[in-house]
């Protein structure tokens, strides 16, 4: 069974940095390609960013240059580092595997991680 | 505002059938293939339509999905009171460079 299991999320003050991880397993995770989807309170899907599996990286523009997706495939391990951070960050943070090793489209998801940003 | 429009609720009674569109551009959905994400409360997204048209193994024939040209629908027929959640639709968009959603709709199950 595909498990995705997203840690790393917290209260953190506008300016500050986080660091995202997700766990995966129940599949060969270096033949897949990953992303990122954020969910603000209230409000719908926003995707943020995506890996392929040879280490292509895709970024929203909401968060290019703030943001940065890479993997472990020897940890079986996504992350998302998070500088600079801002109150509209604020959101649920979704892990969520591909189709394939080139197609980011959310397949199967985690259960999400909180991000807080406020001073 | 989201590049793909979809309406923000729907409606229905139960057994009957709904359906909720997707119109987007020939820069995303004209282009590249259509997912359907149901979200039951406080829960996470789940992949319930992939590649236009395809259920993923576990998700009842109930639901089906199509696409012509730049627009897509989720329907789902004999409705039932656990479809009450939100629904969103996703693909590539080749000109943005990203993927993007619809803002989603809320089914109410009356």
């Amino acid at each position: 069974e595909v498990q995705l299991l997203e840690s790393g999320g917290d209260l953190v003050q506008p300016g500050g940095s986080l660091r995202l991880s997700c766990a995966a397993s129940g599949f060969t995770f270096n033949n897949y390609a990953m992303t990122w989807v954020r969910q603000a309170p209230g409000k719908g899907l926003e995707w943020v960013s995506g890996i392929t599996c040879g280490g292509g990286t895709y970024y929203a523009d909401s968060v290019k240059g703030r943001f940065t997706i890479s993997r472990d495939n020897s940890k079986n391990t996504l992350y998302l580092q998070m500088n600079n951070l801002r109150a509209e960050d604020t959101a649920v943070y979704y892990c969520s595997k591909g189709y394939s090793c080139s197609s980011g489209a959310p397949f199967v998801w985690g259960q999400g991680t909180l991000v807080t940003v406020s001073s | 505002q989201s590049v793909l429009i979809q309406p923000p609720s729907a409606s229905g009674t139960p057994g009957q059938r709904v359906t909720i569109s997707c119109s987007g551009s020939s820069s995303n959905i004209g282009r590249d293939s259509v997912n359907w994400y149901q979200q039951l409360p406080g829960t996470a997204p789940k992949l319930l339509i992939y590649s236009d048209s395809q259920r993923p193994s576990g998700v009842p024939d109930r639901f089906s999905g199509s696409k012509s040209g730049t627009s897509a629908s989720l329907a789902i027929s004999g409705l039932q009171s656990e479809d009450e959640a939100d629904y969103y639709c996703g693909t590539w968009d080749v000109s943005l460079n990203s993927r993007v959603f619809g803002g989603g709709t809320k089914l109410t199950v009356l």
